[in-house]
């Protein structure tokens, strides 16, 4: 069964500050994603990352995948407020055929105070 | 943008009684899916279909569950009998399965009381 593992599960930190998140996970994959969830709200897709030594950015916000490692990080540069949510990796694995589901980590909810 | 689209964004149902929750995926999508995630948790698949069958199911869509895509638009979730453990947000996705990957909807907060 697969596993996809956050880390960490809470982080909070300060405006400015930089943090990185890291999600491992047991299988092989070669498509990996991150979203973003407001409290009550859908998952919003941040990256999608497709080959291994991928790297995305979007702001401040920055996501790479390492398919050997089985291991990406979503990477957080001088945070500000807007920036608190829950960040979700999700792993996409194949099952057979063009059958794909996506594993999720359980989430890191992330803090920003001022 | 394209969206998927859920209805209702909430329902709450006695325990024992029947729901369907309803989705609108992408028009061009030729893959569905729906996915829970109860308070606090993770987000957990539940099932996907293609080509007017179920594809994969997990073990927690057991024989309360079932899907179908009556009209060639609307996916729709139903539980034939609630219980208090199906509590929880549900979400319907849909894909094309190529780099842009899955649009989900807002949600359906099911409360089962």
């Amino acid at each position: 069964e697969l596993k996809v593992e956050q880390n960490p599960l809470f982080l909070s930190m300060q405006e400015g500050k930089n943090y990185t998140i890291y999600c491992n996970y047991s299988t092989t994959s070669d498509r990996l994603y991150w979203y973003r969830q407001d409290p009550g709200k859908s998952l919003e897709s941040l990256f999608v990352l497709l080959s291994n030594g991928a790297v995305k950015q979007e702001g401040r916000l920055m996501a790479s995948l390492d398919t050997k490692a089985r291991l990406s990080t979503l990477h957080i540069t001088a945070a500000v407020h807007d920036l608190s949510a829950t960040y979700f990796c999700a792993v996409d694995v194949n099952s057979g055929g063009s059958n794909y589901k996506l594993t999720f980590g359980k989430g890191t909810l992330l803090t920003v105070n001022p | 943008e394209p969206e998927v689209t859920q209805t209702p964004s909430h329902q709450v149902t006695q325990m024992g009684q029947e729901v369907i929750l309803r989705c609108v995926p992408i028009s061009n999508h030729l893959y569905f899916y729906w996915y829970r995630q109860i308070l606090g948790q993770k987000v957990e698949f539940l099932v996907s279909f293609y080509n007017n069958e179920i594809s994969e199911k997990s073990e927690i869509f057991d024989d309360q569950f079932s899907v179908e895509r009556p009209d060639g638009s609307n996916f729709t979730l139903k539980i034939r009998s609630t219980k208090l453990e199906d509590s929880a947000m549900y979400f319907c996705a849909s894909s094309t399965l190529t780099a842009y990957g899955y649009t989900f909807g807002s949600g359906t907060r099911l409360t089962v009381v």
